[in-house]
Formats: structure tokens, sequence, C-alpha cells
């Protein structure tokens, strides 16, 4: 398997906390990913990294950032949760891009209360 | 309005009965990609297809890319109940860019 994990898997925060998630992989891929899932819409991009300190803007980055401070770590911060970021989290890693698919990881079940 | 439209969205059938799930876009993709997702765990890869006009098999899954790159199709022959899960069609418009729909859920009863 390839090894990516996500902590935590679950979290109950509370409205206008900051949040921060965490991906971790051993495979030194340089594409790192970060989509939120929910019913009715699929997986969205959120943010991703192509590179250590580099990253970019998701179709859905509004009240999110990001850090890539290390190959195998990248971090998603909610810089103030809200009910509508309740969802489900998922980081995915690649190691040439998106023509050769992707490897998730478990998810972060967020419920912003 | 999703990117990717995805058909059905659930699909009910027997043990042993064939099925297609359809991926459409008004878009065109320099891939796409399919994917099955089980309750609790990310996406997990099966096929990725490039060429407009690819057909793909895996065991008893074929895989086929529309020819100009804005559909794919997914058939089934003689399902199991180990094919029950979310499946997903993924396009990539550029590098990066990588839009999914919102699945088709399949359950297959023994």
């Amino acid at each position: 398997d390839a090894g990516i994990t996500q902590s935590p898997r679950h979290k109950v925060t509370e409205t206008g906390t900051p949040v921060t998630l965490r991906c971790h992989q051993t495979e030194n891929h340089r594409y790192m990913y970060w989509y939120r899932q929910d019913p009715g819409h699929g997986l969205r991009l959120i943010h991703y990294s192509y590179g250590v300190k580099d990253t970019d803007k998701g179709e859905v980055s509004d009240g999110y950032s990001v850090s890539r401070s290390k190959t195998e770590d990248f971090l998603l911060t909610l810089e103030s949760a809200t009910s509508s970021q309740t969802s489900v989290y998922f980081c995915a890693i690649s190691g040439t891009g998106v023509n050769y698919g992707y490897t998730f990881g478990s998810g972060t079940r967020l419920t912003v209360v | 309005t999703q990117l990717l439209e995805q058909s059905p969205q659930f699909l009910s059938i027997q043990e042993g009965e064939n099925l297609t799930v359809y991926c459409n876009s008004s878009s065109v993709f320099s891939s796409l990609q399919w994917y099955r997702q089980e309750p609790g765990e990310g996406p997990v890869l099966l096929v990725t297809v490039v060429t407009g006009g690819e057909v793909k098999k895996l065991k008893r899954l074929t895989f086929q890319f529309g020819d100009a790159r804005k559909d794919s199709s997914l058939h089934i022959t003689a399902a199991q109940p180990g094919d029950t899960g979310l499946y997903l069609c993924a396009g990539a418009k550029n590098n990066n860019d990588m839009r999914f729909g919102a699945g088709t859920r399949l359950t297959v009863k023994p």
C-alpha cells in the first residue's frame, strides 16, 4: 500500500476555531492535494502542492490555507471554522501529476458545530 | 453544475447481472480516470484512459474513453457483491486540475 496517512480521522470543533489537518506520505511524491467530499458534489480541490513551499489554490480555496515545509507533510488549516466546512477531507498524492492517477488517504471527517 | 455528470446516481442489481455507468461532459480532458470508493475509505484508482476511443479491461470491468475525450463508460459483467461501492470518474483538464463527478453508488445484492 502507498504510504499516506491522514490525521486526525475524526474531529469535532466549534465554529470560529482554527483547525489543522495533517497529511503525511512516505512515497517521496512531488504532488500533494487536499479535497473535500460532500454529497452531490463529489470531490472538490481545495489546494495543492507541487513541491516544498510551492502551493496553489484549487476550486474551493476560500477559508482554507495550506503549508508544505517538507516533502512528506502537507497541512490544511481552516482559519476560522464554519458549519459549511463540515465535510470529509481527503489528501491525495501523485508522483507524476494528474494523468497517472492519485493515491488517496483514508480521509478526515470534520464536524463544525 | 458538475463539470462531469455521472449516471445513474444509484444502481441496485442482483448478483450476476451486467451493468454500465456513464460519465459525461462538454469539456475535453487529457485523461480520464475511474475510482472506486468504499464507506469510510478514500477512492482507489481503477484505471486511467488517455487516448480517445481507448478501451481497457480489468477482469470483469471494461472502461471506454469517448472518441472526442469528453465522456467515458464503465461496464461490469456478471456483477458480484464485492463490486458494491461508489464509482467516481475524474477528468484531467491540465496538470493539477482534476475534476471529479459526484459518483454512481452501486449495490450488488447476493
